[in-house]
């Protein structure tokens, strides 16, 4: 089985603060994702990426980045973190083929405060 | 662009009875439909999915049949049980292979 593993279940971090969140994936899956999950509003892409080094804008990227130096690694940086980025975040990764599954982590809930 | 579109919750069932979470998608092209379940305190997991017109897509019971002709994706099962109740999630995967979601639905299920 596949196995997304999100380093944090819980954070909580203050306005202004630089966050990481690290996702590790080990099947070897080209792309991998990050979502961020919230009440009424389903899951929101926020970047993902095709390959080590690349990336690419989902549909909410502003105030995050991401980095993706290893294959099977891809991180979420919040530059300076604030109230409304208190959210479920959930890591995915897939095959790259076309229909394939997306497989997420538990998700990681952040309290910026 | 894109999007999905399922029925709002919660969804409030009986055990054993019959299970329908509406779900219809607007996408260029053709794509593949998901459903995605969510437990409590857990990430998502692929329930089922279909990749073509007139597909079934089964598991544990549920069943989706990709309709192009009315562009849905409906989730049913005959018989739920408490253990079934969870958030269910329809998706879609669009031209570059991302996965675009509904905004989910609850169900639950009570004994």
């Amino acid at each position: 089985d596949v196995k997304v593993t999100q380093s944090s279940r819980y954070l909580v971090k203050r306005t202004g603060e630089k966050v990481f969140l690290e996702c590790v994936q080990d099947m070897d899956h080209e792309n991998m994702f990050w979502y961020r999950q919230d009440p009424g509003l389903g899951l929101r892409l926020i970047y993902f990426s095709y390959d080590v080094k690349m990336k690419e804008k989902g549909d909410i990227p502003e105030g995050y980045s991401v980095s993706r130096e290893k294959k099977e690694r891809f991180s979420l940086i919040l530059e300076s973190a604030s109230t409304n980025q208190t959210s479920m975040y959930l890591c995915a990764s897939s095959l790259g083929r076309r229909g394939s599954p997306l497989h997420f982590g538990n998700g990681t809930r952040l309290t910026v405060t | 662009g894109d999007s999905v579109t399922q029925m709002e919750g919660p969804v409030t069932l009986s055990e054993e009875a019959f299970l329908t979470i509406n779900c219809t998608y607007t996408a260029t092209g053709y794509p593949s439909l998901f459903w995605y379940v969510q437990y409590p305190g857990e990430g998502l997991q692929l329930l089922l999915k279909a990749t073509k017109a007139d597909d079934k897509g089964s598991n544990k019971g549920f069943e989706a049949t990709y309709r192009k002709e009315t562009t849905s994706f409906h989730l049913e099962k005959g018989s739920v049980q408490v253990s079934d109740s969870a958030v269910y999630f329809c998706a879609l995967s669009d031209h570059a292979d991302k996965l675009i979601f509904g905004t989910g639905t609850r169900l639950q299920v009570f004994p």
